[in-house]
C-alpha cells in the first residue's frame, strides 16, 4: 500500500502570507497526486489534480508542484476564506489520502 | 449538472450492517467518464477512502476495510451503494459518496461530492 505523509499537520499564518504544504509518497507515484480543501461541515473540494492542474473555478493563488515522491501545495496570498484542512491524495495505485494539514489564521 | 445524494440510516447498532445509497441525478451512472466512490471522515480524524467502482467493472476496496465492504452499482436506478458489515464504534463517521475522473480506466481525482451523511454506531 502507498502511504502519504503530509507536513506540517497544522500551521498558522497571516492573511497575505505564502503557505506551503508538503506531501511525500512512500513510493514513486509519478504525477498522480491531487489536493483537496475540507472545511468543517462541508464536503471536500478538489483544488488541484495531477499535481499541478487547477480545478475549474479555483483561484489562481493555489498551485501545486512535484513528481515521484515529493509534492508541494502553495497558497500565494492567504485569504481568510482559505482557512480549512488540506489533504493530498494519490491515485497511482488504489487511492490513499494524506493525514491532512490544518491551516489557521495567526 | 450532476448531483450526488447519500441516503440511509443515521444510526446503526454495533455488530450490524451499515447500508448507504448514493443517488446520481443530472447524468447517467453508466457513463464511461467516471468512477464512483465512498469516502468517510471519522470524528476529529482525516479522510479515509473506502472503495470505488466503475459502472461495468469490479470494485476496488481499501485493504483495511476490504473484508467488510461491498460496493455495487444499480444502473437501472442510477445509484450505487455501500454495505459495511460488523460495524463498531470506530465506524462512526460522516460518509461521502463522490465521483472520480476516469484515467486510463482507473479512478483518479474526486471532483464531485455528495453533502455527506453522519452514521453513528451505538
Amino acid at each position: 500500500d502507498i502511504q502519504m505523509t503530509q507536513s506540517p499537520s497544522s500551521l498558522s499564518a497571516s492573511v497575505g502570507d505564502r503557505v506551503t504544504i508538503t506531501c511525500r509518497a512512500s513510493q514513486d507515484i509519478g504525477n498522480y497526486l491531487n489536493w483537496y480543501q475540507k472545511k468543517p461541515g462541508k464536503a471536500p473540494n478538489l483544488i488541484i489534480y495531477d499535481t499541478s492542474i487547477l480545478q475549474t473555478g479555483v483561484p489562481s493563488r493555489f498551485s501545486g508542484s512535484g513528481y515521484g515522491t515529493d509534492f508541494t501545495f502553495t497558497i500565494r496570498g492567504l485569504e481568510a476564506e482559505d482557512i480549512a484542512t488540506y489533504y493530498c491524495q494519490q491515485d497511482y495505485d488504489s487511492v490513499t489520502f494524506g493525514g491532512g494539514t490544518k491551516v489557521e489564521i495567526k | 449538472q450532476m448531483l450526488l445524494q447519500e441516503s440511509g440510516p443515521g444510526l446503526v447498532r454495533s455488530s450490524e450492517t451499515l447500508s448507504l445509497t448514493c443517488s446520481v441525478t443530472g447524468g447517467s451512472i453508466s457513463t464511461s467518464k467516471y468512477f464512483w466512490g465512498w469516502v468517510r471522515q471519522t470524528p476529529g480524524k482525516g479522510l479515509e477512502w473506502i472503495g470505488s467502482i466503475y459502472h461495468s467493472g469490479g470494485p476496488e476496496y481499501n485493504p483495511s476495510l476490504k473484508s467488510r465492504v461491498t460496493i455495487l452499482v444499480d444502473a437501472s436506478k442510477n445509484h450505487f451503494s455501500l454495505t459495511l458489515t460488523s460495524v463498531t464504534a470506530a465506524d462512526t463517521a460522516v460518509y461521502y459518496c463522490a465521483r472520480h475522473f476516469s484515467r486510463q480506466k482507473r479512478p483518479s481525482a474526486l471532483d464531485l461530492w455528495g453533502l455527506g451523511t453522519l452514521v453513528s454506531v451505538s
